[in-house]
């Protein structure tokens, strides 16, 4: 079946800009996570997803990050008022269930900000 | 949190030669993955052992859970091998921590 898919692939925006961010998770699958690559910080978690709620924010970076999932399917990664220090590639993953369970991978949106 | 750390960090072999990859994590873990990301980035699932033996192909790998270890083997290496290997754990009973990735080991297989 289909895998993980992102969107945009790319995204270059102006700083102090607000973009958003697509994840469209495995069929069937309920959790659903988001994680950021840059080459300071390496691969970092920011946050999941069971079904449609977010127990836990505390990984994303800052108040401008924020997430929702719809439907227990689609999430929507949102960045508001972007900085440089935001360009990054930006992970999506998705899971039968929460925790030991294989996460798979999303292709990424690679984000810069200008 | 849980402390993930990969060796070697940079593994350059020539075609056909084994490798072994090690991961070395700080706690007990209930999530053990080793991915490949390709040139183009994509992460690419090649395990998930939390605990005990896996082979597919030439690559197989072994994660000992009492000891905080796992291996990746790569036998007789071809150049598509080539790209960055990650390691990445969940804590066990870690609540909402997600994976914690390693800073992975880059291999080269030349010609």
């Amino acid at each position: 079946g289909a895998g993980v898919s992102q969107s945009p692939s790319n995204k270059v925006t102006e700083k102090g800009k607000d973009v958003e961010l697509r994840c469209d998770p495995i069929s069937g699958h309920t959790a659903l996570y988001w994680y950021r690559q840059s080459l300071g910080q390496g691969l970092e978690f920011l946050i999941y997803f069971q079904g449609n709620s977010a127990p836990d924010k505390s990984g994303l970076p800052s108040d401008r990050f924020s997430a929702e999932r719809t439907g227990g399917s689609v999430s929507t990664l949102t960045i508001q008022r972007t900085q440089q220090e935001d360009s990054a590639v930006y992970l999506c993953a998705s899971s039968l269930m929460f925790s030991v369970e294989t996460q798979y991978f999303g292709p990424g949106t690679r984000l810069l900000v200008l | 949190g849980i402390q993930v750390e990969q060796s070697p960090p940079d593994l350059i072999l020539q075609e056909g030669a084994n490798s072994t990859l090690r991961c070395n994590f700080s706690d007990s873990v209930n999530n053990l993955q080793w991915f490949h990301q390709n040139p183009w980035g994509q992460l690419i699932n090649l395990f998930y052992i939390p605990s005990g033996t896996k082979q597919n192909g030439r690559l197989s790998a072994t994660t000992v859970a009492t000891e905080r270890y796992s291996l990746l083997y790569i036998s007789s290496s071809q150049t598509t091998d080539s790209g960055v290997y990650f390691c990445a754990v969940e804590r066990a009973g870690g609540g909402a921590d997600g994976l914690t990735f390693g800073k992975g080991t880059h291999l080269i297989i030349q010609p």
